[in-house]
């Protein structure tokens, strides 16, 4: 089992859709983030949580961290939030400090 | 926030012929810079930990002899490819974590846009 699950693995959405990724680990981590990759593979960092809730635009990001859950939500999603959405945790294990695990990735898919 | 930038965006190059691939943090001091790299519809995978003025640190399977890394300053790392071969072509990523000038940078980690690499 991959310590850092993503889910949906693709998720195909109508134009203004609310849209859910959920992101669930099972290691102790320091902190969590969400990273967006487009086609061409440029990575872009949308938030770093370590507790709470965080809210940038239409892109909202939640932290259960005793149920090790995140959720990344976009609001009134339009067709150029197509991309890989992708959740990272940075792992403190012992002897894997500093250590960030990679989800799979949830491709997504909005039609105009 | 903070900024990484690498360069190039991407590159091309013949068999057997060496690519550097640079790290830069733009506002911020970096004493540790990640490198990663992702085949096509894989999860990014940790190469290798460089830190400011000492070795990187490479996981398992990942050849150092092949894959240079140098943290020269505290604002440059850089990941030479030599001798590259077409199975070498991936995405490279870098991320850098700041000086620890209090405890809220501790988790902090920023990444670099990427460099996608292809070996003819």
């Amino acid at each position: 089992k991959n310590e850092v699950e993503q889910s949906p693995q693709n998720l195909t959405a109508q134009e203004g859709e609310f849209i859910t990724i959920n992101c669930s680990y099972s290691v102790g981590i320091s902190a969590l983030h969400w990273l967006q990759q487009h086609p061409g593979g440029g990575i872009v960092s949308l938030f770093m949580l370590s507790s709470g809730k965080k809210k940038h635009g239409r892109l909202i990001a939640t932290i259960n961290i005793q149920e090790k859950h995140s959720s990344l939500h976009i609001t009134a999603s339009h067709p150029r939030d197509s991309a890989v959405y992708i959740c990272a945790v940075r792992s403190v294990e012992r002897n894997r400090d500093d250590k960030i695990i990679f989800g799979k990735g949830t491709r997504l898919h909005i039609l105009p | 926030g903070a900024v990484v930038s690498q360069h190039p965006s991407w590159v091309i190059c013949k068999s057997g012929t060496s690519v550097k691939i640079e790290c830069r943090s733009l506002d911020f001091q970096a004493t540790t810079m990640f490198w990663y790299r992702q085949f096509p519809k894989q999860s990014l995978m940790l190469m290798a930990t460089s830190n400011e003025g000492s070795k990187a640190t490479y996981e398992q399977g990942v050849e150092k002899d092949k894959f240079l890394i140098n943290h020269a300053s505290l604002t440059l790392s850089t990941l030479t490819v030599t001798s590259a071969h077409p199975e070498d072509s991936s995405f490279y990523i870098c991320s850098a974590r700041p000086v620890i000038a209090g405890a809220r940078l501790l988790n902090e980690q920023f990444f670099g846009p990427g460099t996608r690499l292809t070996v003819l």
